[in-house]
């Protein structure tokens, strides 16, 4: 049971628009602390894709956007395309656990 | 950056798993950064582990601290991952990356990029 919970799994149609949820608790999101997102492509490593909330590294295309509220974030992507179809994993500071904690990741199938 | 994992894909229960990164295109030394090790398994999936400074300061999992040793040889930007007592369930690819913090004193929120392509440590008799 992770920290932080996400959908098992998400689908859409390509150029459609999808959002996965994270959804948190007081002694992380809801404590100011903020989401990171990762991609990861079959067969590969996880790679940042969203940090500070809100934040693309440069290289990741503005299709992927983040945000946060609450104890609840969220990542979401438009104009799907195949090349998405990977695991998406949130992460965040649990004040609770006292160190960095991980979503158990959703997977992305770009029907 | 690059980050390279290395060590045995194999250890037996109840002994050590041993791993080291090497970095290359950059300095372990710079200041901005710690450098982490994360696992991933199909049971627990995404576990920090760890993350450590080049001065040797480490920032510890609390569920894994009591097993775990981290080091950090800068004159070989390398640095390194001790999990003792090692079960089945400590199987999983064990990943190294860059550790980016707000405040290198207040290690607590951190974002891992980029990461090593990770190794698989089998722990099996």
């Amino acid at each position: 049971q992770s920290v932080l919970t996400q959908p098992p799994s998400v689908s859409g149609a390509p150029g459609q628009r999808v959002t996965i949820s994270c959804t948190g608790s007081s002694s992380n999101f809801g404590a100011g602390y903020d989401v990171v997102w990762y991609q990861q492509l079959p067969r590969a490593s996880p790679k940042l894709l969203i940090y500070g909330n809100t934040n693309r590294p440069s290289g990741v295309p503005d299709r992927f956007s983040g945000s946060k509220s609450g104890t609840s974030a969220s990542l979401a992507i438009t104009g799907l395309q195949a090349e998405d179809e990977a695991d998406y994993y949130c992460q965040s500071y649990d004040s609770s656990l006292g160190g960095s904690v991980f979503g158990g990741g959703t997977k992305l199938t770009v029907l | 950056l690059h980050l390279q994992e290395s060590g045995p894909g194999l250890v037996k229960p109840s002994e050590t798993l041993s791993l080291t990164c090497t970095v290359s295109g950059g300095s372990i030394s710079n200041s901005a950064y710690y450098w982490g090790w994360i696992r991933q398994s199909p049971t627990k999936g995404l576990e920090w582990i760890g993350s450590i400074y080049y001065s040797g300061r480490t920032n510890d999992n609390p569920s894994l601290k009591s097993r775990v040793t981290m080091s950090v040889d800068t004159s070989k930007n390398q640095f390194s991952l001790k999990l003792s007592s090692v079960t089945a369930a400590d199987t999983a690819t064990y990943y190294c990356a860059r550790v980016i913090v707000i405040v290198p004193t207040i290690p607590d929120e951190q974002t891992f990029d980029p990461w090593g392509q990770g190794m698989l440590v089998t722990v099996s008799s």
